[in-house]
């Protein structure tokens, strides 16, 4: 069984400063990772995700995740945040090897302040 | 392109009350889904559709229903609605199930209240 953990229910940050979202997963076979971002009352909008080859992978609007094949992490991650970064994220994970449903993690919140 | 798009936006049914959600993609994706959305519990696929004339059941398919009569639509049915299933709906589109081409694709959602 496929499985994502994501610890932080919300995190807050200070506009400009570094952001990282964290995110676990567990799969049997090939991990295929994905983080998605939700704005208020809109649907889920894709921001990256991880196949295969370079470790570091970037996405939409500045954004970029870190797979950690050892520690079965895959952290969103942005060098300056903005305040109009505040939404809520889900990380995700496919089993390559096991068809294409997707397993998403409880989502967390960033807050970012002026 | 609308991309994926859903009908209703709102809907308040009664308990034991039915009701269809609609969703339409014009993207030609082979794969269509619908999650549920609860506060906490990230999203759980209700059932999903590999092609025109196929659904699947997903994770939490109890109480729900769907059919996929065209490529490009994908409804979900509700027979008898409980209030445990008072949630936001989304559904979602892929091209194939392929590394490159499974990026899901996701409508605004439908929040419905079942009192």
């Amino acid at each position: 069984a496929q499985s994502v953990a994501q610890p932080e229910d919300q995190v807050n940050v200070a506009e400009g400063n570094p952001l990282t979202v964290k995110c676990t997963y567990s799969v049997s076979g090939n991990p295929y990772l994905f983080w998605y971002v939700q704005y208020p009352n809109r649907g889920l909008q894709f921001l990256l995700k991880y196949i295969t080859g370079d470790n570091l992978v970037k996405g939409s609007y500045g954004f970029e995740a870190e797979f950690n094949k050892s520690q079965t992490s895959f952290h969103l991650k942005k060098p300056s945040a903005l305040v109009s970064d505040s939404a809520l994220y889900f990380c995700a994970v496919r089993d390559g090897n096991a068809g294409n449903m997707l397993t998403f993690g409880g989502g967390t919140r960033l807050m970012v302040k002026p | 392109n609308a991309g994926v798009t859903q009908t209703p936006k709102f809907r308040v049914l009664k308990t034991g009350q039915s009701m269809t959600l609609l969703c339409a993609q014009d993207m030609n994706h082979e794969y269509m889904y619908w999650y549920r959305q609860d506060p906490g519990m990230g999203l759980r696929l209700i059932h999903y559709s590999v092609g025109e004339g196929t659904t699947a059941k997903g994770e939490v398919p109890d109480g729900y229903n769907v059919s996929r009569l065209k490529k490009q639509n994908f409804l979900l049915g509700l027979e008898s609605a409980a209030p445990s299933q008072t949630s936001v709906y989304f559904c979602a589109s892929s091209y194939s199930a392929g590394p490159i081409t499974d990026t899901q694709y996701f409508g605004p959602g439908t929040r419905l209240t079942v009192l």
